[in-house]
This record gives C-alpha cells, sequence and structure tokens, in this order.
C-alpha cells in the first residue's frame, strides 16, 4: 500500500470560493504531481515538483497553483473555484532513479 | 495532440478468457511505458511495465509486448477473471537522460468479465 495521502475525498464548494486540496506522502519521494482526471478520461499532468522549492506547470493548462515548502507536501490551490474545475484531482509521487510513480486516491471536487 | 493512444476503450470479455488492451505512441524519446490499474473510488495502481530494450515482459498473468519499430505495446491478461473488473490505463514516459519522469496516460480501457 502506497503511502500517499489525499484530503479531502470529497469536496463540494460554491462558485468563487478558495479552496485548497491537501496530498502528503511519508515515503520521502523527491518528485511530485498532480494530475486532473475527468470520469471515464485519461489522466493529465497539471503540476509537477522535483524537489523543494520546484515547481513546474504540467501538459495541461490550469488555473490551479502548488508550491513544496516541504518534501512530503504538496498543496493545489484555486483561488476561485468554478464549474469549470468540476474534476478528481490525483495527487502522485515518485523517487529520483526510481520509475514507479505511486497515486492517492484523489480528491473528487464539484463547483456549484 | 495525443500521444499515446489506447483501444478499445471498453471489452467485455468471458472468465477464463484473454484481455487484450492495444496502445500505439509517438514520441520516440520515450522509454518506459507501465501500466496502470484503477478501481472505482481509488488512484492508479502500477501493474507492469517494460522499458524498450525488451520484446515482452510478464508478472503472474499480465504480460506486456512491446514493438518498438511499430511504436506499439500491448497488455495481455490471460486467464482473465472477474476480480481483473476495472480501468487499464497504459502510459509512457521518458526517464533517460531527461529523467522528467512525467507519465502520458492513453484514453483508459473499461475491462469488464463477466463471471
Amino acid at each position: 500500500e502506497a503511502d500517499i495521502y489525499q484530503t479531502p475525498r470529497y469536496l463540494v464548494i460554491g462558485t468563487g470560493k478558495k479552496i485548497t486540496l491537501e496530498c502528503s506522502q511519508t515515503m520521502g519521494h523527491d518528485k511530485m504531481y498532480w494530475y486532473q482526471q475527468d470520469p471515464g478520461m485519461e489522466l493529465h499532468l497539471i503540476h509537477y515538483s522535483y524537489g523543494v522549492n520546484s515547481t513546474e506547470k504540467g501538459d495541461l493548462s490550469s488555473e490551479s497553483t502548488v508550491s513544496r515548502i516541504r518534501t512530503e507536501h504538496f498543496p493545489l490551490t484555486l483561488e476561485s473555484a468554478r464549474p469549470s474545475h468540476t474534476s478528481q484531482y490525483l495527487c502522485a509521487s515518485s523517487e529520483t532513479g526510481r520509475t514507479e510513480a505511486f497515486f492517492g486516491q484523489g480528491t473528487r471536487l464539484t463547483v456549484v | 495532440q495525443q500521444q499515446v493512444k489506447q483501444s478499445p476503450q471498453s471489452l467485455i470479455v468471458q472468465k477464463g478468457g484473454i484481455s487484450i488492451i492495444n496502445c500505439a505512441y509517438e514520441n520516440t524519446a520515450f522509454d518506459y511505458f507501465p501500466w496502470y490499474q484503477q478501481v472505482p473510488g481509488k488512484g492508479p495502481a502500477l501493474l507492469i511495465a517494460i522499458r524498450p530494450d525488451v520484446s515482452e515482459k510478464k508478472e503472474g498473468r499480465f504480460t506486456i509486448s512491446f514493438n518498438k519499430s511499430a511504436k506499439q505495446f500491448s497488455l495481455h491478461i490471460m486467464d482473465s477473471q472477474p476480480g481483473d473488473s476495472a480501468t487499464y490505463f497504459c502510459a509512457a514516459s521518458i526517464h533517460g537522460s531527461g529523467n522528467t519522469g512525467k507519465l502520458i496516460f492513453g484514453q483508459g480501457t473499461t475491462l469488464q468479465v463477466k463471471p
């Protein structure tokens, strides 16, 4: 069982609210990622980090932002949620030199 | 531009049958090809992976076949069981000199194994 945790699991929030999705891993992995997955669709990379104070945008443009102040923590923030942000957000981590990425259970976000 | 194309979108197989899912990629720099299994309510979990220096990798009932010249790879599930019912994603990434580790996923295949 991978030690990567996401909270909350489900979130229903009104338009215009600021939200932060939490992701923590206890494996000491230096690389962390955020993927967005719409129902029945593939995962798209929206943010990644190669270590503390390192963040990069992924292949899919996203209005969200991320920070990496601690190795184990990689939160994602939406300053003003909109219905178009409704999706599942999956956090993952991997170790440099190793190929396997471990995924959290995801946060299913609904903006009404 | 879809860099990894996966087919079929859905698959129904009888228990004991063989499930085959295919993927094709475009970027020849990809050097790592994993398959992930996702069940409802959970994140994807690594099932099996292959590097382009081998043409086949087998782990239990799961086999990856890899054709570098055709830029295609496939997942074969032998003796499929109802417990294998899930969504399967192929993916590709660059782990060589680029060492990005970023995964490009296929569209997913929903597999249903009937008892």
